[in-house]
């Protein structure tokens, strides 16, 4: 199993400050990386696949980047909706894990 | 429109059994691979298990191996996980998510249920 180590646990930003999320995996997985953003009592979001690829409808404030063991989600400007709990999750061999999480809060 | 939803969660003994069921609309899930998240109270998210779109490979976490089984019924357009001999820690809320399956791409899982809440307890 591939573990996946978010940092920081908790991130404390306020409205239009860039917020920069980490993930590293404890071996490579290429670009097979993706990041969700996760609410309460909602389902988890599709942010950002195959490392770098903004998926279906996100906007351009989020980017990803990295491969092999490090890789950074960037939220260049953040909006009022942008705090929720983010995951990085990987795909090795059809076996999958996700990052414990970041919690991004407002300040 | 594009959509999955689970049912079948509920209240069950230590020990019992429960088949949860995840109904696709919008999109036939034959083209896809389809994954079981959960998440336990207060903790993240945990991958359960995965079946390619054509049921030739499933693959479980370790802490579903044995005990549980993903399966779809194409002609129902419906993904299932029945799960046995279930213990107080398998509380959680199970989500169903899509996968468009590559092996040179990740694709993630760009679609999910709501979730249905699991709870085991005597």
């Amino acid at each position: 199993e591939i573990v996946l180590t978010q940092s920081p646990v908790t991130l404390s930003l306020s409205p239009g400050e860039r917020a920069t999320l980490s993930c590293r995996a404890r071996q490579s997985v290429s670009s097979f990386l993706a990041w969700y953003q996760h609410k309460p009592g909602q389902a988890p979001r599709l942010l950002i696949y195959d490392a770098s690829k903004r998926a279906t409808g996100i906007p351009a404030r989020f980017s990803g980047s990295g491969s092999g063991t490090d890789f950074t989600l960037t939220i260049s400007s953040l909006e009022p909706e942008d705090f929720a709990v983010y995951y990085c999750q990987q795909r090795s061999n059809w076996l999958y894990t996700f990052g414990q999480g970041t919690k991004l809060e407002i300040k | 429109q594009v959509q999955l939803v689970e049912s079948g969660g509920g209240v069950v003994q230590p020990g019992g059994s429960l088949r949860l069921s995840c109904g696709a609309s919008g999109f036939t899930i034959s083209s896809y691979a389809l994954h079981w998240v959960r998440q336990a109270p207060g903790r993240g998210l945990e991958w359960v298990a995965i079946l390619s779109y054509d049921g030739s490979n499933e693959y479980y976490a370790d802490s579903a191996k044995g005990r549980f089984t993903i399966s779809r019924d194409n002609s129902k357009n419906t993904l299932y996980l029945q799960m046995n001999s279930l213990r107080a820690e398998d509380t959680a809320v199970y989500y169903c998510a899509r996968e468009r399956y590559s092996h040179s791409w990740y694709y993630g899982l760009d679609v999910w249920g709501q979730g249905t809440t699991v709870t085991v307890s005597s």
